[in-house]
């Protein structure tokens, strides 16, 4: 089946850090979705890609949507205590759009 | 907007009990899905649908069944609840390749 490769599983930084992650795949995807979930919580989006190249910011994060559109990376800059949760990437397959999500980035910050 | 109600919030059933979860959404998606999300871990797929009177299966579809009789509706049934069931539930839904919309879940516990 499709499977999105979402790395690193767990992630413990220091408050000011910049967070590095990302998602891969061997099939083609027409969207990607960076997600949050902070606990007890469904997941809010964060950020949406829809063009293979496409940059985008919002705030202190930046994702990209890679040219392959097989993959995509969300970076978090000078973390803060406010980061912490559970991130999910999320690619619409092509030519379905069918929703995968992957496994997630747990991110833990200390002061 | 509403966007995506889910319901109940909460829910404690004893064993062999069944129960339905309810999803409804008042933004036309076509797409609708159904995750379990078990403590510390990422969501899995349970069901989904791409359009009213299609449904298919997920990644742990088996305990569970749904229907979508409607575009705004798709309900989840338990028939013989099992602890392994005991999870947080979430129903997503959106349209084409835009972003999707979750649900607050729903706690479910069984005993």
């Amino acid at each position: 089946g499709q499977q999105l490769n979402q790395s690193p599983q767990s992630m413990f930084i220091q408050e000011g850090e910049d967070v590095s992650m990302n998602c891969t795949s061997s099939s083609i995807f027409n969207t990607w979705l960076w997600y949050k979930q902070d606990p007890g919580e469904g997941p809010v989006l964060l950020i949406a890609l829809y063009k293979a190249g496409e940059l985008t910011s919002n705030g202190r994060l930046t994702a990209q949507f890679g040219i392959t559109r097989k993959d995509s990376f969300l970076n978090i800059s000078a973390s803060i205590p406010s980061d912490v949760g559970i991130y999910f990437c999320a690619g619409q397959l092509w030519p379905t759009d069918k929703l995968i999500f992957g496994t997630g980035t747990r991110l833990q910050v200390f002061p | 907007n509403a966007g995506v109600t889910q319901t109940p919030k909460f829910r404690i059933l004893k064993i062999g009990q069944s129960m339905t979860l309810q999803c409804a959404q008042d933004m036309n998606h076509n797409y609708m899905y159904w995750y379990r999300q078990d403590p510390g871990m990422g969501l899995k797929l349970i069901y989904y649908s791409v359009g009213a009177g299609i449904t298919d299966k997920g990644e742990v579809p088996n305990g569970y069944n749904v229907s979508r009789s409607t575009t705004e509706d798709f309900p989840l049934r338990l028939e013989l609840a099992a602890p392994s069931q005991t999870s947080v539930y979430f129903c997503a839904s959106h349209s084409g390749s835009t972003e999707a919309f979750f649900g607050q879940g729903t706690r479910l516990t069984v005993v």
